[in-house]
């Protein structure tokens, strides 16, 4: 099986701005969780979803907002940038079917925010 | 609230030394426990997990962690590193209930550094 495919892989943008994020999970996986990956913070969870619902949600402001297609593939949006949204974005795809939170991850979208 | 730590920033050993990198974990009960490996530039690559069971588990490269429930522990292990094995990892907890669905959190990650 192909793996968690994220596009674009690098990114630039400017302050101010908004941005979209793509995330295509393993085929049949139906969960995809989105993380936030900085020096300073770390891995950050952003939101999941799951058969085009968001689930769960992270402490992150409203401009950060995400969605889910019926085929699984995600999206995730971030408006108006601000320089400290610079990050590697990940996806993570899980298959459900055990509820194990078991997680594969997308190489990221590496944003950088000018 | 669970939380994850690792409490090794930087670690670094000869090749073919043995490894072990240390993770502690708050959690009113038994969570999911992960560790994951980062290679520069890379996102995060599954190296094993514990559910149940058996304490002891054995993962892709050589890795095995064993989970301690009495010291909050699930530390990473192998016998012989190798000079490809230099990389961040990361030790993480996978909660229990709806409002943790999908949610993994991750202690702030263990930089190996393998001498030659």
């Amino acid at each position: 099986k192909a793996g968690v495919t994220q596009t674009p892989r690098y990114l630039i943008k400017t302050r101010g701005q908004q941005v979209t994020l793509s995330c295509s999970p393993i085929s049949g996986h139906r969960s995809v969780s989105w993380y936030q990956q900085t020096p300073g913070q770390g891995l950050q969870f952003l939101f999941e979803y799951f058969s085009e619902t968001q689930r769960n949600k992270g402490n992150f402001p409203g401009r950060f907002s995400g969605r889910q297609f019926s085929n699984s593939r995600s999206e995730m949006n971030v408006s108006t940038l601000e320089l400290g949204d610079s990050a590697l974005y990940l996806c993570a795809s899980s298959d459900l079917a055990g509820s194990s939170y078991e997680q594969y991850f997308g190489p990221g979208t590496r944003l950088t925010v000018t | 609230a669970q939380s994850v730590t690792q409490p090794d920033i930087h670690i670094t050993v000869s090749e073919g030394a043995s490894l072990e990198l240390r993770c502690n974990y708050s959690y009113g009960a038994t969570p999911y426990l992960f560790w994951y490996v980062q290679s520069p530039g890379q996102g995060l690559q599954l190296l094993l997990k514990y559910f149940s069971g058996d304490t002891l588990v054995q993962g892709i490269k050589g890795f095995e962690a064993e989970f301690k429930r009495s010291q909050s522990s699930f530390n990473l292990r192998k016998p012989s590193v190798h000079w490809s094995d230099a990389a961040e990892y990361f030790c993480a907890v996978g909660a229990h209930g709806s409002s943790n669905t999908g949610k993994l959190i991750f202690g702030q990650g263990t930089t190996l550094q393998v001498k030659p």
